[in-house]
């Protein structure tokens, strides 16, 4: 079956470094990507998104990148910082809406200070 | 002030018993979804409801039953709890077609 899944599971990173996740989808068909950031003991909150007909959308701090040639999409994190630690998420879905979305499996973020 | 709400934030309970889960969404959305998500952090839908139409059903085990009264609840009812149904049990809300799926704070669930 169709499925989303992470390269790396765990990534620890110095404060103020830059941190790239990475996401690799098998649905060619997905349109529509969202980054979720899960804080120990909480809910998945909303980080940033892209539809397919774009490669690069930037937020504060954040960047995600698409390249549906290879079917990847990426976080890119600028100056991390402790409050980033975090589980981090991929998800997608189809038909420009997110009524069902497909998660990966996670990755584990660590800033040491 | 909270957006996705759901009680218990806690519920630890023995195999064999009958329990509900709860939430709330105060942000005026119309479709509402119940995740699992276990030891592994691995989250997966289980259920969907638009305007109160049941619209996603994962393969999931018919002890477990959802229901949404009106557009701003979803409850969810475990009949016959299983060790295995130990998981946190997310809430998500969104306006349908909008983009964000905004998530309550979870209910860990734990079958003794």
């Amino acid at each position: 079956g169709e499925s989303v899944g992470l390269h790396l599971p765990t990534l620890s990173v110095q404060e103020g470094d830059n941190s790239i996740i990475n996401c690799a989808y098998s649905n060619s068909a997905s349109d529509y990507f969202i980054w979720y950031k899960q804080e120990s003991g909480k809910g998945p909150q909303f980080i940033i998104d892209i539809r397919s007909n774009m490669d690069k959308r930037q937020g504060q701090r954040v960047t995600v990148l698409l390249n549906k040639t290879v079917k990847h999409l990426s976080l890119q994190i600028a100056a991390t910082q402790p409050g980033d630690s975090a589980v981090y998420f991929c998800a997608e879905t189809l038909g420009g809406s997110n009524y069902k979305l497909t998660f990966g499996k996670g990755t584990l973020l660590t800033v040491n200070p | 002030d909270t957006a996705v709400s759901q009680t218990p934030k806690y519920l630890v309970t023995q195999m064999g018993n009958d329990k509900s889960i709860k939430c709330e969404q105060n942000l005026g959305h119309d479709t509402m979804y119940w995740y699992k998500q276990d030891s592994k952090k691995f989250l997966k839908i289980m259920f969907s409801y638009n305007n109160k139409e049941l619209i996603i059903n994962e393969t999931v085990p018919n002890r477990f039953s959802p229901k949404s009264p009106d557009k701003a609840h979803l409850n969810l009812h475990i009949n016959s709890l299983e060790l295995g149904d130990s998981a946190v049990y997310f809430c998500a809300s969104t306006k349908w077609e909008s983009g964000t799926q905004y998530f309550g704070p979870g209910t860990r669930l734990l079958v003794l």
